[in-house]
Order: C-alpha cells, then structure tokens, then sequence
C-alpha cells in the first residue's frame, strides 16, 4: 500500500510569508505527527492529531500550528515566517491506538527560508 | 519533560566491525524506547524498539539494551556492512505521550 506522502517535496519562502505543508497519511492510519528536523538538533516533536484532534503538542511558538480532516489527511501551518524556521518537517502516520507503536514516516517537505 | 542525549555524533566503522550508540534519558517515567534509521533524502524508518520490561532485544544483526536504573539504552549492531551507513535517531516516550528524539548518529561503514 502507498506510503505516507508529504507536498510539497521543497518550498523557498521569505521572511515574513506563511506557508502551508500537506500530508497524507497511510490508509486506515488514524494518527499524524509532525517533526521538525534540523542538523545537529534531530528531530523536534510539534504536534500529533488523532481523528481530527490535537493529542499531543510540542514546545514549539503560537506560529505553528495545524489541522487534521476527517479523511486523516493533514496539514500544518507556519505563519510569519523567520530565518530559523528554516528545516525538513517530517510528517508520521500510525494506526493510532495503541500506545508505542511504529510510526512510518514521509520523506519530509524542505524549507528553506531567505 | 523528558530529554534524550545520544551519543556519539558521528562513528566510522569498518566493514564487519560492531558499532555502538547510547542514548540517555532523563524521565523515569518513559517505558517505550524505539530506534530509527534514516537513509539520505528519506524518512526515518523503525528499526528495532524495547519496552521497559526487557532488558535486552535482538533482530538478527541488531539489538537494543535497556538499563531502566541508569536510564540509558544502547543500540549495537554486529558485522556492519556498507548499507548499515546511515542517520540512527534513539528516543523515549511515556505512555500516551509524545516520542521524544535524540539528536542522532551518523554511522560510515567503510568497505
């Protein structure tokens, strides 16, 4: 079955502007998380959503935010971008109900703010 | 919250050779402790995990140790071959909560 699918694949912004990233999870997996990955710094937890819900949330400012839809497909959202914000967001899916269990991962959207 | 170190950065091995990563953590209250590997230009994949119940897990070349008194776990894999080079990120959860990751390994196998 297809895999968890992040677009855009690369996305140039400038300070200032917002963007909005897209991932659709695989079928029948209920839960979403975002991370943020930046060298030296692994991966940052964001936030996850399970049916339509916020579960989880990371310690990351008011700027980021997201959604999920009923179809389990999610977006998240960075508004007035900066400098720093500049990073690979990995989506990850799972089934979502049962605690400690594999999370399979996009290839990630690359942000690149000048 | 919780807050996982992992070492080393970086670790160059030669083919055949074993290699280790250790990760610490700093919750007790963490029982879930996967291990992912990440290939250039994709995700991380899961590899291998341990619950707080077992000490030790084996997956043919791989296993994972966890010492819950010392609050550390080690990833070690035997006979590295080329296709082990990759990024290896450790972390911990608590139940329900959210997986939290180390800043990752970067491993060189050398032929």
């Amino acid at each position: 079955k297809a895999g968890v699918t992040q677009t855009p694949r690369y996305l140039i912004k400038t300070r200032g502007q917002q963007v909005t990233l897209s991932c659709s999870p695989i079928s029948g997996h209920r839960s979403v998380s975002w991370y943020q990955q930046t060298p030296g710094q692994g991966l940052q937890f964001l936030f996850e959503y399970f049916s339509e819900t916020q579960r989880n949330k990371g310690n990351f400012p008011g700027r980021f935010s997201g959604r999920q839809f009923s179809n389990s497909r999610s977006e998240m959202n960075v508004s007035t971008l900066e400098l720093g914000d500049s990073a690979l967001y990995l989506c990850a899916s799972s089934l979502g109900s049962v605690w400690g269990e594999k999370l399979f991962f996009g290839s990630g959207t690359q942000l690149s703010v000048l | 919250g919780e807050n996982v170190e992992q070492h080393p950065s970086t670790l160059s091995v030669q083919e055949g050779d074993s290699a280790v990563i250790k990760c610490t953590y700093s919750d007790s209250a963490s029982n879930y402790f996967p291990w992912y590997k990440q290939e250039l230009g994709k995700g991380p994949q899961l590899i291998i995990d341990i619950r707080s119940n077992v000490g030790e897990k084996k997956d043919q070349r791989i296993a994972v140790t966890l010492n819950k008194t010392a609050k550390h776990f080690s990833l070690h894999i035997t006979e590295t071959q080329p296709e082990d080079s990759a990024v290896y990120f450790c972390a911990a959860s608590e139940r329900g909560d959210k997986l939290i990751f180390g800043t990752g390994t970067r491993l060189q196998v050398f032929p």
